[in-house]
């Protein structure tokens, strides 16, 4: 069964903080893994990765995936009470020629003033 | 441009009924994804459909069925609702698929009594 699982569930930190938000993966045939941000309630896309090792940045935030070791890292630099929000990972595990989306639980993370 | 829209916002049922949700994707998007989101189980794609064809599916019963229109308006429908059909119904749209950026809209929430 394809299984998404991120890690910690639920973080605190303070403004200025760094952060690494964890996301491992088992799926059978590998096609993509995707990062949104969900505040309120539409999540917001972050960033696409389908290559091992290649950093994709966007401001304070970057990410990069490890197809050998299957895990992906979503870094937040300089964290701001903005960057409040649930942290979603999906991996697009193509089968047989359909997609699908399996998301992770998300991670929360606070930022406190 | 117009982003995603969803209606209604809010929704209450009683088992047993059946319930229609209209997603409205972003004009020029062909791919309108359907997902539930629950606490206990998180996001969980229930299907895709692009030019007006189910492309894909995840594992949800029956109950759960959709369609798209011409002018790729999607609607969802549940039938025979249980209590464990409530959750926060969200579509998002995407150029092309569930790999591409995808846009979500706000969201139904389901309530059922």
């Amino acid at each position: 069964e394809d299984k998404v699982v991120q890690s910690p569930l639920s973080l605190v930190v303070h403004e200025g903080d760094t952060v690494t938000l964890n996301c491992s993966y088992e799926v059978t045939n590998f096609r993509s893994l995707l990062w949104y941000k969900q505040e309120k309630k539409a999540p917001t896309f972050l960033f696409m990765l389908t290559s091992s090792g290649i950093e994709k940045k966007s401001g304070r935030l970057s990410s990069i995936l490890d197809k050998k070791e299957l895990f992906s890292i979503l870094n937040i630099t300089a964290t701001q009470t903005g960057d409040s929000a649930i942290y979603l990972c999906a991996v697009d595990p193509r089968q047989g020629g359909s997609e699908k989306l399996v998301f992770g639980k998300g991670t929360k993370l606070t930022v406190n003033p | 441009k117009a982003g995603v829209t969803q209606t209604p916002r809010y929704l209450i049922k009683t088992r047993g009924q059946q319930v229609t949700l209209s997603c409205s994707p972003i004009s020029g998007h062909r791919s309108v994804s359907w997902y539930q989101q629950t606490p206990g189980q998180g996001l969980q794609f229930l299907f895709e459909y692009f030019s007006e064809t189910q492309r894909n599916k995840g594992n949800f019963p029956g109950r759960f069925s959709g369609r798209q229109f011409s002018n790729s308006r999607s609607e969802m429908n549940v039938s025979t609702l249980e209590l464990g059909d409530s959750a926060l119904y969200l579509c998002a749209s995407s150029v092309g698929g569930l790999s591409y950026e995808q846009y979500f809209g706000p969201g139904t929430r389901l309530t059922v009594t």
